[in-house]
């Protein structure tokens, strides 16, 4: 079935440091890709999207490009801020398919530390 | 506006209590949706409501009950909950009940205790 692969985390960074957290997927058809992020005590807030193969998403300097040939989505930031702190989630969604349903990987704890 | 509102923000409830969660939202969505959410793990789908009518139930226990009076509003109705049924409560919502074309947007969510 279709599924979705997130990097372990936690991941621990200084301020000011590159940030890469990996994701790929597994599945039949054509899927959309997202980005979501959710902050302590919050909801999950969509952080970026893709809907085709070489789409780049980006929003807050956070970029993810939708590799169809790795089939990744990798989530990138040049430099973290301790505002970045959170959980970060991979998602798919199939294009055309007969449920709209987000199929989320298992998440990424993000923490920045100054 | 890409805003869900949830309420309450939190809730404990006995496990002989009925309680209801509400959820709206103003951004002329058709598509709305019920996650659950334990601690340290992903979003899981529980009921989807495409144009007020329910279009997916992930097989969840008749204690939950969900009701769409409009495009706008969303009810979960509880009743006779477990303590394994301790969770937050995410509302969603997209444009379209269209599998794959819609972004979903998510409200901060009810932090529901089961005592």
């Amino acid at each position: 079935g279709d599924s979705v692969t997130q990097m372990e985390g936690p991941v621990t960074l200084s301020e000011e440091a590159f940030l890469t957290i990996n994701c790929t997927y597994t599945a039949t058809g054509y899927p959309s890709l997202f980005w979501y992020v959710q902050y302590p005590g919050e909801g999950l807030q969509l952080l970026l999207k893709a809907t085709k193969a070489d789409d780049k998403g980006s929003n807050k300097g956070f970029e993810a490009t939708y590799r169809k040939e790795t089939t990744s989505f990798h989530l990138e930031k040049g430099s973290v801020q301790v505002s970045d702190s959170a959980v970060y989630f991979c998602a798919l969604s199939m294009v055309g398919g007969a449920t709209n349903k987000l199929i989320f990987g298992t998440g990424t704890l993000l923490a920045v530390q100054p | 506006d890409t805003e869900v509102t949830q309420t309450p923000k939190h809730l404990v409830m006995g496990m002989t209590n009925k309680k209801s969660l509400k959820c709206e939202q103003h951004m002329g969505h058709r598509a709305m949706y019920w996650y659950k959410q334990k601690a340290k793990k992903p979003p899981e789908l529980m009921f989807v409501y495409s144009y007020e009518k329910l279009s997916i139930n992930e097989s969840v226990p008749s204690r939950f009950s969900p009701e769409c009076p409009n495009s706008s509003l969303l009810n979960l109705h509880l009743h006779a909950l477990q303590p394994e049924d301790s969770a937050l409560y995410l509302c969603a919502s997209s444009q379209d009940g269209l599998a794959g074309l819609y972004e979903q947007y998510f409200g901060p969510g009810t932090r529901l205790t089961v005592t």
